[in-house]
């Protein structure tokens, strides 16, 4: 079956840095996203990786590493606002999404 | 500029009465997609739309029904309404051939079936 493994939660400290790991057993991989879903409101989209490497967008960077099905996001300078799920997908050879069940981060002042 | 549009925003719903999820997107997407999002699971495709006129069952089709008459519009449709549908729908759509092709999605429908 199709798997995608993060972890249920992650606190962290305002100012500091935070890296989510998410792992995946898909068939076949044409692409991984990262999400940022707040309390109550819509998914967003951050990231999207499909060559191996260092995708940096500003306090945010995705990395990923398909020979070891992994991807991880960092987040740098955390703030008070990111504190959110952070969901994260691939699309597999049929080209459909496969989700996991997303990472809460808490972060602490 | 509005994206995608989702109503009711949420919905108490006796259990056997019938809904529809409406949902509109002015972006002029191709493919469309409603996902339900329950506590400790990922989001999860109930059926999908690759471009109008046509339509496919996600991973949890059963008890949904949907339609795409048009580009802007896919309503999904419970033709008789159990406690397990209750849950957070959202519904997205894409541009299959952007070169990333994200999601984007509404603002959800929070439905509770008693």
């Amino acid at each position: 079956g199709q798997n995608i493994d993060q972890p249920t939660e992650m606190t962290a400290t305002e100012g500091a840095i935070v890296q989510i790991n998410c792992t995946y057993q898909t068939s076949g991989f044409n692409g991984l996203f990262w999400y940022q879903q707040h309390a109550g409101e819509a998914p967003t989209f951050l990231s999207y990786n499909v060559l191996d490497g260092l995708e940096e967008k500003g306090r945010f960077s995705s990395f990923l590493s398909r020979s070891k099905g992994y991807s991880y996001l960092l987040l740098k300078e955390l703030q008070m606002k990111d504190s959110a799920s952070y969901l994260c997908a691939v699309k597999d050879s049929n080209y459909q999404l496969i989700w996991g069940a997303g990472t809460k981060l808490i972060i602490k002042p | 500029t509005a994206g995608i549009t989702q109503a009711p925003t949420s919905q108490i719903l006796a259990a056997g009465r019938s809904m529809t999820l409406r949902c509109t997107q002015d972006m002029r997407h191709n493919a469309m997609y409603w996902y339900r999002q329950d506590l400790g699971l990922g989001l999860r495709l109930i059926h999908y739309s690759n471009t109008a006129g046509t339509t496919g069952k996600g991973e949890v089709p059963d008890g949904y029904s949907v339609s795409r008459a048009n580009t802007d519009d896919f309503p999904l449709t419970l033709a008789s309404a159990v406690p397990s549908q209750t849950s957070v729908y959202f519904c997205a759509s894409s541009d299959s051939g952007a070169s990333t092709g994200e999601l984007f999605f509404g603002e959800g429908s929070r439905l509770t079936v008693l």
